[in-house]
């Protein structure tokens, strides 16, 4: 079966713009999670979406939202891009909680 | 608040040794713990999770809650096995789940 897919692979944009992140989740997978990896602060949660609903969400400022659609795929997005913003995101998703997760292969964000 | 230390960031082994990457955690619930692993140029990608008691690519891990650990052990370390290894918890009505800062593994012919 198809894996999770992660559109686009790679954004450079520039400070103040915003971007919107893409996530397929394998079907059947309804609970889709967003990470920011950067080499200096790991893995870091970003939000959880399960059935367009968000469940949980991670210590970001408002400027990092995110929403799902009824064929559980997933945006993320990002207003007002700083610098810092420049990271890995991770999509990843699984069937509900209990499960691990089946990660994306990411994009890479690029802010100058 | 759910915590998860890989005291470790780097680990070096020879082939043939045994490995043990350590993992301790905070979560006042049930936990859910796993361990990830990434190899060189591949996604990040589930290795194991307690509520299984698996065994992959002879990789185990016991959930010790005394001791808060979570410790990921294999007997003979293969060069294959060369990676970044992540341990992360989730709680068993929690949602989010949290990851160590990671564990890069070398394991030397």
């Amino acid at each position: 079966k198809a894996g999770v897919t992660q559109t686009p692979r790679y954004l450079i944009k520039t400070r103040g713009q915003q971007v919107t992140l893409s996530c397929s989740p394998i079907s059947g997978h309804r609970s889709v999670s967003w990470y920011q990896q950067t080499p200096g602060q790991g893995l870091q949660f970003l939000f959880e979406y399960f059935s367009e609903t968000q469940r949980n969400k991670g210590n970001f400022p408002g400027r990092f939202s995110g929403r799902q659609f009824s064929n559980s795929r997933s945006e993320m997005n990002v207003s007002t891009l700083e610098l810092g913003d420049s990271a890995l995101y991770l999509c990843a998703t699984r069937q509900d909680s209990n499960y691990g997760y089946t990660f994306g292969s990411g994009t890479r964000l690029t802010v100058v | 608040a759910q915590r998860v230390t890989q005291p470790e960031k780097l680990l070096s082994v020879f082939k043939g040794a045994p490995v043990e990457l350590k993992c301790n955690y905070s979560y006042s619930g049930s936990p859910e713990l796993f361990w990830y692993v990434q190899y060189s140029r591949q996604r990040l990608q589930l290795l194991l999770r307690h509520i299984s008691r698996e065994s992959i690519k002879g990789f185990t891990a016991d959930l010790n809650k005394g001791e808060t650990s979570f410790h990921l052990k294999k007997p003979f370390a293969q060069e294959e096995d060369s990676a970044m290894y992540y341990c992360a918890l989730s709680g068993l009505n929690n949602n989010d789940m949290r990851f160590g800062a990671g564990t890069r593994l070398t394991v030397k012919p």
